[in-house]
């Protein structure tokens, strides 16, 4: 049973919004991950994260934001959401840079 | 070229076969090595978790891993059903960067 806790599972929304997705856990991870998936290619690191206030940009990191205020938690903001943004989101936690990642569930974004 | 090279399947074997799983990879640099199973509309699973050269087992999946030749297994012993996922292979420098493989898609079939 994952630790780590995404939602929502799925969204459908219009082009132009603004969504945040949520990520937690609860196993004290001082690491913290976005990845994007599609089907047939390798996980993209979109945003990573060291601790609190300590988030750095991946390989796929433009038009989202990050923030780390605490510990558990760490949000994924699109500004404004095009139908490219349409894939699955997953957030993975991990103890220290060579640990093994943990991931959630993942979010499947849809942008119409 | 890609740093990581998986074969994306889908593979097809009935139920009780040995399965292997193979990645190769290009950075010499890569000291840990993963593989994770994803079931549809799931996250991935860690399943096995080795650093540098050498075999680990658990229950009925070994991981092998030979950096001479740069090239991963995962083998699955009496495979069930319920086996039936994609594999990813993933290796790590030891820093945040993690490189994944496409994933390989396996249907046990009963």
């Amino acid at each position: 049973e994952a630790d780590i806790y995404q939602t929502p599972r799925y969204l459908v929304i219009g082009t132009g919004k603004k969504i945040t997705l949520e990520c937690s856990q609860t196993m004290g991870h001082d690491k913290m991950y976005w990845y994007q998936q599609d089907p047939g290619m390798e996980l993209h690191l979109i945003h990573y994260s060291y601790g609190v206030n300590s988030t750095e940009k991946g390989d796929l990191s433009s038009e989202s934001t990050v923030s780390r205020i605490r510990t558990e938690h760490f949000p994924l903001t699109l500004e404004s959401a095009r139908p490219s943004h349409t894939s699955q989101y997953l957030c993975a936690s991990s103890v220290q840079g060579n640990s093994p990642l943990h991931f959630g569930n993942g979010t499947r974004l849809t942008v119409t | 070229q890609k740093e990581v090279e998986q074969d994306p399947g889908p593979l097809s074997v009935p139920e009780g076969a040995i399965v292997s799983l193979n990645c190769t990879y290009s950075n010499s640099a890569f000291q840990y090595f993963m593989w994770y199973r994803q079931y549809s509309r799931k996250g991935p699973e860690l399943l096995m978790y080795t650093y540098s050269s050498g075999n680990k087992e658990d229950g009925r999946f070994t991981a092998q891993v030979d950096k001479s030749s740069k090239y991963i297994s995962l083998f699955i012993r009496d495979s069930q059903p319920s086996d039936s996922a994609t594999y990813l292979c993933a290796m790590s420098r030891g820093t945040y960067k993690y490189i994944f493989g496409t994933g390989t898609r396996l249907k046990v079939l009963a």
